[in-house]
């Protein structure tokens, strides 16, 4: 079954203490990007990849750090997670980025920061 | 910077249609996009839009005017299961996205 997949589902973790969320698609898709979700709020943008190697800020970086060294996976770390990043963070893949095609989100991890 | 709006609520009746507006102002254009998204769960893809005019996908349709900023979401005969998040999605180059805050539809019976 073509999915993305996230883990962990939920998290509840310290101040301080790093973590990594893990992000894997079985498509072959090119384009990665993780999005995080606040009450209220739509979607920013955390990080993108365009394809391996290859990765760029989107509106709200600050405090993450991503790396893709694989097509299939695309972690996103807290390597030192504050309150203020508890939130619903989603990944998303696509089959490529220079064309418009939609994207396809995994379901979700929950991390809440205390 | 980029900008995107769209109503935060809307209420609608079963088997009516509903018209979901979206403006949006960016740097650059590469393709709008529609998401439902139900509450608790991931955000998936309706349809998108990348030159001018209407996409019609079964009960969904798209309309795009890049000159005014402009699209919306139509849904037609409208059902429960309806009732969800719809976001709003501009690509503004290859690689961003920017998401409205969405709008959250009701459909009563």
């Amino acid at each position: 079954e073509a999915q993305v997949t996230q883990n962990p589902r939920y998290l509840i973790t310290v101040t301080g203490k790093k973590l990594t969320v893990t992000c894997s698609q079985n498509m072959n898709h090119e384009y990665m990007s993780w999005y995080r979700q606040d009450p209220g709020l739509g979607l920013r943008q955390i990080y993108y990849s365009m394809n391996v190697e290859v990765t760029d800020k989107g509106d709200v970086p600050e405090g993450y750090k991503v790396s893709r060294k694989e097509k299939r996976n695309f972690p996103l770390i807290l390597e030192s997670p504050s309150p203020n990043q508890t939130s619903l963070y989603f990944c998303a893949s696509s089959l490529a980025a220079q064309k418009a095609y939609e994207q396809y989100f995994g379901p979700g991890t929950r991390l809440t920061v205390t | 910077g980029q900008n995107i709006d769209q109503p935060t609520e809307m209420t609608a009746t079963e088997g009516a249609i509903v018209q979901i507006n979206c403006t949006y102002q960016t740097s650059g254009f590469n393709g709008l996009f529609w998401y439902q998204q139900h509450a608790g769960e991931a955000p998936t893809f309706l349809s998108y839009n990348v030159l001018d005019g209407l996409e019609e996908k079964g009960r969904f349709s798209s309309f795009l005017s890049r000159s005014k900023g402009y699209s919306y979401l139509l849904l037609k005969e409208l059902q429960m299961k309806d009732s969800a998040s719809y976001l709003c999605a501009v690509r503004p180059n290859a690689g961003k996205s920017t998401f409205g805050d969405g709008t959250t539809l009701t459909v009563k019976p």
